[in-house]
């Protein structure tokens, strides 16, 4: 089974660029989650998708901060213009549908790492 | 918001000891879990643990829950210089059918 693909790896930008990122989900899978992970720290959800719609984006700042999952599948998540605290790693994650509201295994890709300059 | 935190924060201990790692969170939860992350990788989860369940066994893990205590522990057996990796637990709170995850602890397992 093929995992959570994410590209590009590696992105280094000019504070006040934009920069987006791309994340394909296990087949199957509904829910998707993007994930800021800062060095040292646990990773922060920035927003939740189930299929088509946003479950949650309660810590996503949405005067940089945006994406989009269409057709329920595939994600982008854009930054523009980007700050240096931007700095970190992009996460992707996805997971079946677990029954009754509850949240059970994700799955995660290898992640975005970006550098602002 | 980060609900989780794990202690300690970093972990070094000789090949064949036993590791533990505790964790302790605010809110009640319907499940919590342990993922493990290696150095520029993402995060593998490991082990998933639900609120009326007192403990869990995965191979060489060991997790115990205490929903009294809003704590968890997850202790490694006979660790081996692979498991060296930084380990988060990550709580499903009840009203959110979300994940969040602690700060996590540094484990570096010596050959």
């Amino acid at each position: 089974e093929a995992g959570v693909a994410q590209s590009p790896r590696y992105k280094i930008i000019e504070k006040r660029q934009s920069v987006a990122f791309w994340c394909n989900p296990i087949s199957g899978h509904a829910t998707l989650y993007w994930y800021q992970q800062i060095l040292g720290q646990g990773p922060k959800l920035l927003i939740q998708f189930q299929n088509n719609g946003v479950v949650d984006d309660s810590q996503l700042p949405k005067d940089r901060f945006s994406a989009e999952r269409l057709k329920g599948v595939d994600s982008t998540l854009k930054i523009q213009p980007a700050k240096l605290e931007d700095s970190a790693v992009y996460l992707c994650a996805s997971s079946p549908p677990h029954g009754l509201g509850n949240t059970g295994e994700l799955f995660f890709g290898e992640g975005s790492r970006l550098t602002v300059l | 918001s980060q609900q989780g935190e794990e202690d300690p924060q970093a972990l070094s201990i000789q090949e064949g000891e036993n590791a533990t790692m505790n964790c302790s969170y605010k809110t009640s939860i319907n499940n919590l879990q342990w993922y493990r992350q290696n150095s520029g990788r993402g995060l593998v989860h490991l082990i998933l643990i639900r609120s009326n369940e007192r403990e869990k066994h995965s191979g060489r893990l060991r997790v115990t829950l205490d929903t009294s205590k809003k704590s968890s522990s997850l202790l490694i057996t006979a660790s081996r210089a692979a498991d060296t990796a930084s380990y988060f637990c990550a709580t499903a709170p009840q009203v959110a059918g979300k994940l969040i995850f602690g700060q996590g602890t540094t484990l570096q397992v010596k050959p």
